[in-house]
């Protein structure tokens, strides 16, 4: 099983819509979460942390689920600006070595005027 | 501010070549990774280093090998290119507390 998964998409969504974004990941042990952005042949940057009790910027919504090993990003009146692969990554490892960040796959969105 | 810079950005190696590719950052970053993407996949962590001195691998390292005598510097070396080695190549450094990982502009390498 990967470390971390994503359904790659793509998704295909018009202007205005809001779409949501799903990342599993198998070790319980995983300590932060975070969503990056990637543009097309660019170097990711990141969109936001993730944290426990669920956090917004502007028309962005991530969420953490500790239970089920689960994160979310929730994108509200989409733009054709966010069109690009949004990565989940995990930090950590559970170890003493907190060094690990691991990507998922991505999920590309495609926003249509 | 230069940030995390790679060279090359783009290389074509022959089968059996070496070659080393650089990264170096100026943010004082104790953490450092070293990624590889495939066309349509997300990224996979070959090695990274959580300080001077200190390498550990990642989920894809056969292949290739790092180093880290500075904060500085990351290189990642490949002793024997193979095709299944043709991939974008990222480099990332990121701060002791946050886990904003910045990377460098990518590394086009073609093996053939």
């Amino acid at each position: 099983r990967k470390e971390v998964e994503q359904d790659p998409g793509p998704f295909n969504v018009p202007e205005g819509a809001t779409v949501a974004f799903n990342c599993t990941y198998s070790n319980s042990a995983s300590q932060s979460f975070f969503w990056y952005r990637q543009d097309c042949r660019k170097e990711p940057k990141l969109l936001m942390s993730v944290y426990s009790s669920g956090n917004e910027d502007g028309r962005f919504t991530a969420q953490l689920n500790r239970a089920s090993q689960y994160i979310s990003l929730l994108i509200r009146d989409s733009k054709l600006s966010d069109s690009a692969t949004y990565l989940c990554v995990v930090k950590g490892d559970g170890s003493s070595n907190t060094g690990k960040l691991i990507f998922g796959q991505g999920t590309t969105l495609q926003v249509k005027p | 501010n230069a940030g995390v810079t790679q060279t090359p950005k783009f290389r074509i190696l022959k089968i059996g070549q070496s070659m080393t590719l650089q990264c170096t950052q100026d943010m004082n970053h104790n953490y450092m990774y070293w990624y590889r993407q495939d066309p349509g996949m997300g990224l996979k962590l070959i090695y990274y280093s959580v300080g001077a001195g200190i390498t550990d691998k990642g989920e894809v390292p056969n292949g290739y090998n790092v180093s880290r005598s500075t904060t500085e510097d990351f290189p990642l070396r490949l002793e024997l290119a193979a095709p299944s080695q043709t991939s974008v190549y990222f480099c990332a450094s990121r701060g002791t507390v946050s886990g904003e990982a910045f990377f460098g502009q990518g590394t086009r390498l073609t093996v053939v």
